[in-house]
């Protein structure tokens, strides 16, 4: 099977600047991570869709950052403003159902100047 | 919320040894305790799980021990290959409902096998 897809790979903007990540995850998983990962730690969740529907989004920086799944398949995270600190790889998954394998999919890398 | 405390942060052992990578968690709902392995430049794959109503896995050469009471959970590798050579994140989370699980992620351990 196809694993998850994200695009683009690379981003590098200048501060205040906007961005957006795009995500297909594996067909038929009903659950949607987003995670961001910064250099030399875990991946942190920043939101969790079950189908279109958000589960979590606690550590999801709401002022700056937004995600949709309007269709309950593919999904977008933006930031806008960034900042330097966003600098990191955002990860997005996938799993059948929650407490299920999540599939990884390669990362987009973001470098913010 | 969820807070998972992960040990060492850098092992180094000799091809051959064992390595074990501890983890404690602070929720005492959480019920799902997955261990991924990042390799450089690369997405994290899970290699083994363990759910709250059972106290060990194993899976070839590795294994995972749970102790619910004490809220830790390891992670056991015999026989270390070069090719280990990994991050190593350990998550954990779930709640009553059975359902749920919002995952919290470990700070990962940096394991290095020496040929």
């Amino acid at each position: 099977e196809a694993g998850v897809a994200q695009s683009p790979r690379y981003k590098i903007i200048e501060k205040r600047q906007s961005v957006a990540f795009w995500c297909n995850p594996i067909s038929g998983h009903a659950t949607l991570y987003w995670y961001q990962q910064i250099l030399g730690q875990g991946p942190k969740l920043l939101i969790q869709f079950q189908n279109n529907g958000v589960v979590d989004d606690s550590q999801l920086p709401k002022d700056r950052f937004s995600a949709e799944r309007l269709k309950g398949v593919d999904s977008t995270l933006k930031i806008q403003p960034a900042k330097l600190e966003d600098s990191a790889v955002y990860l997005c998954a996938s799993s059948l159902l929650q407490q299920e394998t999540q599939y990884f999919g390669p990362g987009t890398r973001l470098l913010v100047l | 919320g969820e807070n998972v405390e992960q040990h060492p942060s850098t092992l180094s052992v000799q091809e051959g040894d064992s390595a074990v990578i501890k983890c404690t968690y602070s929720d005492s709902a959480s019920n799902y305790f997955p261990w991924y392995k990042q390799e450089l430049g690369k997405r994290p794959q899970l290699i083994i799980d363990i759910r709250s109503n059972v106290g060990e896995k194993k899976d070839q050469r590795i294994a995972v021990t749970l102790n619910k009471t004490a809220k830790h959970f390891s992670l056991h590798i015999t026989e270390t290959q070069p090719e280990d050579s990994a991050v190593y994140f350990c998550a954990a989370g779930g709640g009553p409902s059975g359902g749920s699980y919002i995952p919290t992620f470990g700070r990962g351990t940096s394991l290095i096998v020496h040929p």
